[in-house]
């Protein structure tokens, strides 16, 4: 069964850091660029960055450039978000996707709910 | 950059034919592939249709996905309403930087 599991969310405060992690099975994890899409409860998707199969790639949306930095190490089929100098504007369910190779995002983990406030 | 615009919302009754618009402000509509994501209450994203109008394997053949570049638009159709299908829909397509942008969502109600 292919699946990404989410991890590492939770409350944190302005200006501090946190890492998301997902991790990822029943799939060639290496063969795949990954991405991490975001979702305020009860608002729309916003995609914040890709990495393609073997870190080459990167991207990253205007909205969290310069403070989180996509990874992953294929080795442990895991997929990585640091993210530092967090706003209240980044709260938001973080899903961990999979690329199927033409941009399409074809499984998506249940995510994480990370939360910035005082 | 472009948006996509979507219908907040759309609803219609169980059997009909409903119709989701996605416009797209800046730049050509058939200039890169539009996907649709279905996404039920408290649950994940799935893709219904990807490549403006490929259907994945398991997506009922109701759901079908169109480009018309005269109006610069994609349309999510979903024919056959059934209460299952109410939920939200999201397109979604690749700027000049490679990266993804979404359409705000559309809550598609089965009255």
């Amino acid at each position: 069964e292919v699946k990404l599991v989410e991890s590492g969310g939770g409350l944190v405060q302005p200006g501090r850091s946190l890492r998301l992690s997902c991790a990822a099975s029943g799939f060639p994890f290496d063969e795949y660029a990954m991405h991490w899409v975001r979702q305020v409860p009860g608002k729309g998707l916003e995609w914040v960055s890709h990495i393609n199969w073997n870190s080459g790639s990167l991207g990253y949306a205007d909205s969290v450039k310069g403070r989180f930095t996509i990874s992953r190490d294929n080795a442990k089929t895991s997929l990585y978000l640091q993210m530092n100098s967090l706003r209240a504007e980044d709260t938001a369910l973080y899903y961990c996707v999979k690329d199927n190779s033409r941009g399409v995002f074809d499984i998506w983990g249940q995510g994480t709910m990370v939360t910035v406030s005082s | 950059n472009f948006m996509l615009t979507q219908p907040h919302s759309v609803s219609e009754s169980p059997g009909k034919t409903v119709i989701i618009s996605c416009t797209r402000s800046g730049g050509n509509i058939a200039s890169n592939y539009v996907q649709w994501y279905q996404q039920r209450p408290g649950s994940s994203p799935t893709i219904v249709i990807y490549e403006d109008d490929q259907r994945p394997s398991g997506v009922p053949g109701r759901f079908s996905g169109s480009i018309d570049i005269s109006s610069n638009s994609a349309s999510l159709t979903v024919s056959g309403l059934q209460t299952e299908d109410e939920a939200d829909y999201y397109c979604q397509s690749y700027d000049y930087n490679n990266h993804a942008v979404f359409g705000g969502g559309t809550k598609l109600t089965v009255l």
